[in-house]
């Protein structure tokens, strides 16, 4: 079955850089949801879309933006990168309103 | 504030065996429930859930069971197999809002 792709699973990046993150749904998933999980700790949500509506949104700095795209796809958009944003980044998704989220494998940022 | 709990970081059961994963929390208003088991360099994987008007849902090998007056979960795994052995996750969701809302997470390791 198809899962969550998200897209690069590695990404290394300077301090004050921007960097994209990509996410593609599952196929007929409306939903999609962003996290961050920091080393050592549980992912913490960023943000979520519902037909291309931001519906929700948490701890995401004022730095970072998303979009969900008509294909239903989403990009996380990282300005101003800073050291601790080193992280790994989970996209995923469902379709609304369930409650069972689908995560993709993860972006791994490191900030140097 | 950690409103989510998870408060044994590993546990150790034998193959065959039950496993017992704890969880608890303390936002009054989480009426949805998740588990998610997750391997290294993988996105967490959607094991079972369960509603706040339910107190167990059941899904092959897995049994969800929910203490609303103790604000207690927990995932009861029959018989453990060493593939089970994961990190898992325990997350919470509030009033048909999209963001969830992570346990620390329990490394659970059977062994043969």
């Amino acid at each position: 079955a198809a899962g969550v792709i998200q897209s690069p699973r590695h990404l290394i990046k300077e301090k004050r850089e921007t960097a994209t993150l990509k996410c593609y749904p599952i196929p007929r998933h409306d939903t999609v949801y962003w996290y961050q999980q920091g080393p050592g700790q549980d992912p913490q949500f960023l943000i979520s879309f519902y037909e291309k509506m931001q519906s929700d949104k948490g701890s995401i700095p004022d730095r970072f933006s998303a979009q969900q795209f008509s294909d239903y796809h989403s990009e996380l958009n990282m300005s101003s990168l800073e050291l601790g944003d080193s992280a790994l980044y989970f996209c995923a998704s469902s379709s609304w309103p369930s409650g069972g989220q689908y995560f993709g494998p993860g972006t791994r940022l490191l900030v140097l | 504030d950690q409103q989510v709990k998870q408060n044994s970081p590993s546990l150790s059961v034998q193959e065959g065996r039950i496993s017992i994963l704890n969880c608890d929390y303390t936002n009054s208003m989480f009426d949805y429930f998740l588990w998610y088991k997750k391997y290294p360099a993988e996105g967490p994987t959607f094991l079972i859930s369960i509603s706040s008007i339910k107190d167990k849902n059941e899904d092959g090998r897995f049994t969800v069971f929910l203490n609303k007056s103790a604000k207690h979960l927990s995932l009861h795994i029959v018989p453990s197999q060493p593939g089970d052995s994961a990190v898992y996750f325990c997350a919470a969701k509030a009033g048909g809002g999209n963001k969830l809302t992570f346990g620390t997470g329990t490394q659970l390791k059977v062994e043969l």
